[in-house]
């Protein structure tokens, strides 16, 4: 079945140390994108990319950094410098287009002790 | 900025009743409406969208409406299920000079419960 596979569904760290959130798909699609969220704030966009070894920052990029080497993978780091990343992220992909269907993962729920 | 405002944050309604979700945006622009329903520890699905050249879509028990003068468009929900119960978000595409694409902005969502 095709679809989108996130890694870890739980991971917990302690301050100071970087983590990175694997995001896979194999719905073929050529854009993914990184949403946090938190209760009662919706989702909010972290990093999207649209197509292979390029991305751009969403509404709340700092702290955190993705890469793009393979149309299948973004994987997103949630760095030292995110000041408050206890949150339940969530990966997603869509076709390329303006109408183009988000598909998301089932989820990763980071806390920092 | 854009923004989506969604009302309410939380619906309670009895099993058979429907429910309305309703949702405003800022950008005149926009022209995709999509509703998402995400159960507990899940990600969201896609459940029905919308776009700007109709008023109205509907799929069995669910149905959009758009108002693209007032720029708000509402979720109906009739004969409500217990598995009906979730968080529904609302989102609209902004579209940015940069970006063709354009990006998806959502609503903070409503958590429904259906109580049998």
């Amino acid at each position: 079945d095709g679809g989108i596979t996130q890694s870890p569904k739980y991971l917990f760290r302690k301050e100071g140390q970087n983590v990175t959130l694997s995001c896979e798909q194999n719905l073929n699609h050529d854009a993914m994108y990184w949403y946090r969220q938190d209760p009662g704030q919706g989702l909010r966009l972290i990093y999207y990319s649209q197509i292979v070894n390029d991305f751009q920052k969403g509404d709340i990029a700092e702290g955190y950094s993705v890469s793009r080497e393979k149309k299948e993978s973004f994987p997103l780091t949630v760095t030292s410098a995110q000041k408050n990343p206890t949150a339940f992220y969530l990966c997603a992909s869509s076709t390329a287009g303006r109408t183009g269907e988000l598909f998301f993962g089932e989820g990763s729920r980071l806390t920092v002790l | 900025g854009e923004n989506v405002e969604q009302h309410p944050s939380t619906l309670s309604v009895q099993e058979g009743d429907s429910a309305v979700i309703k949702c405003t945006y800022s950008d005149s622009a926009s022209n995709y409406f999509p509703w998402y329903k995400q159960e507990l520890g899940k990600g969201p699905q896609l459940i029905i969208d919308i776009r700007s050249n109709v008023g109205e879509k509907k799929d069995q028990r669910i149905a959009v409406t758009l108002n693209k003068t007032a720029k708000h468009f509402s979720l109906h929900i009739t004969e409500t299920q217990p598995e009906d119960s979730a968080v529904y978000f609302c989102a609209a595409r902004f579209y940015l000079t940069t970006d063709s694409w354009g990006k998806l902005q959502f609503g903070a969502g409503t958590q429904v419960v259906v109580t049998p």
